[in-house]
Parts: C-alpha cells; sequence; structure tokens
C-alpha cells in the first residue's frame, strides 16, 4: 500500500549522541517536507526537498540535516543532539502541485534528548 | 508577515450543536487553502481543499477573500469529531504548507 512511513516512533536519546530520523515513502511523489511541532504547538517547516540531490531550509531555522539520495528516502540528522532538540518530527510528501491532493505525512518521530 | 491565524485554541461544544472553527489568512492573491485534522493517536490528515468545495464528514469550509477566512463549520457536531484541527495555506512559491496554530474541539456528551 502506498504511503509515508516514519522509524522511529518514539527516542530517548542522551546529549551528544548522534540521531538519523527515518522517511519513506511509496507514493511516487517528488517532493518531501519535514515539520517539527512542539506539543499543542503549530508545524514549522525545517526541511523540504524538491527531488533527488534538491535540499533547502525551510521557515524555521534547525540544527538539523537532511538528504535525498533517492527519490523515495528523505532522512534527518542530528550530529549532535540537545535537549532543546526534544519535539515531534513529522515527514510529509506531496506530489508535483500540492494543491490537488495536499500533503500526506507520516506517523512522526517524538525525540526526547536527555 | 504572511500568517495563518487560528484564534481559538480550544472549543468546546456538546454534541448535536453547532460549531465552527476560525481561520484567517494573511496572504494576497489566490490563496490555496486546505483543513487538517488530527485525531487522538492517529496522523495528520487532510480534511478539505478550498478548491474542491466539498463536504467531508459534514464539514464545510468557504473561502471569503473579502474577510481573509476560511472557517470551518459543522452543524451538528458529533463526539468522533473531538480532535485538533489546523488550517493551512499553500504558497505558490515552492509548494509549501503554512499551518496555523491548531484549534482543540472537544465534543461533549
Amino acid at each position: 500500500e502506498a504511503d509515508i512511513y516514519q522509524t522511529p516512533r518514539y527516542l530517548v536519546i542522551g546529549t551528544g549522541k548522534k540521531i538519523t530520523l527515518e522517511c519513506s515513502q511509496t507514493m511516487g511523489h517528488d517532493k518531501m517536507y519535514w515539520y517539527q511541532q512542539d506539543p499543542g504547538m503549530e508545524l514549522h517547516l525545517i526541511h523540504y526537498s524538491y527531488g533527488v540531490n534538491s535540499t533547502e531550509k525551510g521557515d524555521l531555522s534547525s540544527e538539523s540535516t537532511v538528504s535525498r539520495i533517492r527519490t523515495e528516502h528523505f532522512p534527518l540528522t542530528l550530529e549532535s543532539a540537545r535537549p532543546s532538540h526534544t519535539s515531534q518530527y513529522l515527514c510529509a510528501s506531496s506530489d508535483r502541485y500540492g494543491r490537488n491532493y495536499g500533503y500526506t505525512f507520516g506517523s512522526g518521530t517524538r525525540l526526547t534528548v536527555v | 508577515a504572511q500568517r495563518v491565524t487560528q484564534p481559538e485554541k480550544l472549543l468546546s461544544v456538546f454534541k448535536g450543536a453547532p460549531v465552527e472553527l476560525k481561520c484567517n489568512y494573511s496572504y494576497s492573491g489566490s490563496p490555496e487553502l486546505f483543513w487538517y485534522v488530527q485525531y487522538s493517536r492517529q496522523r495528520l490528515q487532510l480534511l478539505l481543499r478550498h478548491i474542491s468545495r466539498e463536504s467531508i464528514k459534514g464539514f464545510t469550509a468557504d473561502l471569503n477573500k473579502g474577510e481573509t477566512s476560511f472557517h470551518l463549520k459543522k452543524p451538528f457536531a458529533q463526539e468522533e469529531d473531538s480532535a485538533m484541527y489546523y488550517c493551512a495555506h499553500l504558497r505558490a512559491a515552492g509548494n509549501k504548507l503554512t499551518f496555523g496554530g491548531g484549534t482543540r474541539v472537544l465534543v461533549k456528551p
């Protein structure tokens, strides 16, 4: 079934560790996005990609980095996790135009840095 | 700054009562607007697109360019409508979605 998958669902990790949040979609979408969301707050775009080898920073400055080596895969990496990175991270994808069907979101990764 | 504003953080209504979630935007031109919903323990999902003028789960949303609003309405709320609702605008430049702060709807029996 075509969908978008995020792993892990929950992650608790110590300060200073390197982490990678995985996001994969089987929908054949060109565009992929990462949003950051604190509990009960709005979603902020932190990274987006229009296709392979295309990545851009979003509206909210983030210390994370992303890569897009394959169309279906858009991982997010934090080289050195800090407590300020504690948040929920949502991955999404859309077709070329976005306006037709909006975005499809993954289930999210809730990250806690202790 | 271009923004999407949802003035109500929480709406609490009784089952069978009407519910209206407010959304205002500050973009010029022809906006592309959406409503997303997140039920408890489920992922964020698309509820309505303004371009389709559809009614989903009894919800409708009308774009009012004069008031720059895209309010979501349902005449008779059900308990299963309890969820978090987000209004969003799709920016033409880059196809990027900007979200409002969200409104939590609680439908009491």
